[in-house]
């Protein structure tokens, strides 16, 4: 148990329609980075929030946002979405800035109909 | 992003040490060596990471080569539970996502 907890596990959801992903990272982690896991795409960085703002953009859709709450939870938000959107959604939470060492959450599968 | 290069897949025997090496010919003065594993159904898996001298801890242990252009990951003896995808990864300061490639399936035969 890395102390990453994320919720929904699993969501079954139709094509245009809105979903959101939370995450809580470990107690006194203040970095939270969202990953999206596809079969052809592999692991693939989506963004970074530290402390409520955000520090890093990697691969990220217009379609899709985050945020970080002042509790330091945060959820990313999906929209207008595709089949292709369908995939595993990884959340990470690290303290340590210089080795960027993350514990991963389990995962939530977002798959679209 | 500094590129590593890692075999595809590797086999081992159950309770037999398995060195999985990877490749970072450009790795950078201020690269860590990170590796995570992810293990069937399941999020990746902090192992173990190193900057410049080998590494050890409960999980496995790192040995970086003297010009830090390869580094090799070694589980001391194999069990079921490590058959996983390794992944070797460089960042540090001012790179804070970790940028994952294929890895290398480690397959553990009973």
């Amino acid at each position: 148990d890395s102390g990453v907890t994320q919720t929904p596990k699993h969501l079954i959801t139709a094509t245009g329609q809105r979903v959101t992903l939370r995450c809580s990272p470990r107690s006194g982690d203040l970095s939270v980075y969202w990953y999206q896991q596809s079969l052809d795409q592999g692991l693939q960085f989506l963004i970074q929030y530290y402390n409520g703002e955000e520090r890093a953009k990697g691969n990220i859709l217009e379609r899709f946002s985050a945020q970080q709450f002042p509790d330091l939870h945060s959820e990313l938000n999906l929209s207008s979405l595709e089949l292709g959107d369908s995939a595993l959604y990884f959340c990470a939470s690290s303290e340590d800035r210089v080795t960027d060492t993350q514990y991963f959450g389990p995962g939530t599968r977002l798959t679209v109909l | 992003d500094a590129k590593t290069t890692q075999p595809n897949s590797m086999e081992s025997n159950e309770e037999e040490p398995v060195h999985l090496p990877c490749n970072h010919s450009t790795i950078s003065g201020t690269d860590y060596i990170h590796w995570y594993r992810q293990l069937p159904s399941q999020g990746p898996e902090y192992v173990i990471h190193g900057l410049t001298s080998n590494v050890n801890n409960r999980m496995a242990s790192l040995a970086i080569a003297e010009d830090r252009k390869s580094s090799t990951l070694i589980l001391h003896r194999a069990t079921l539970r490590d058959a996983a995808v390794y992944y070797c990864i460089l960042g540090g300061a001012g790179s804070y996502q970790l940028t994952f490639g294929k890895g290398t399936k480690l397959s553990v035969i009973p």
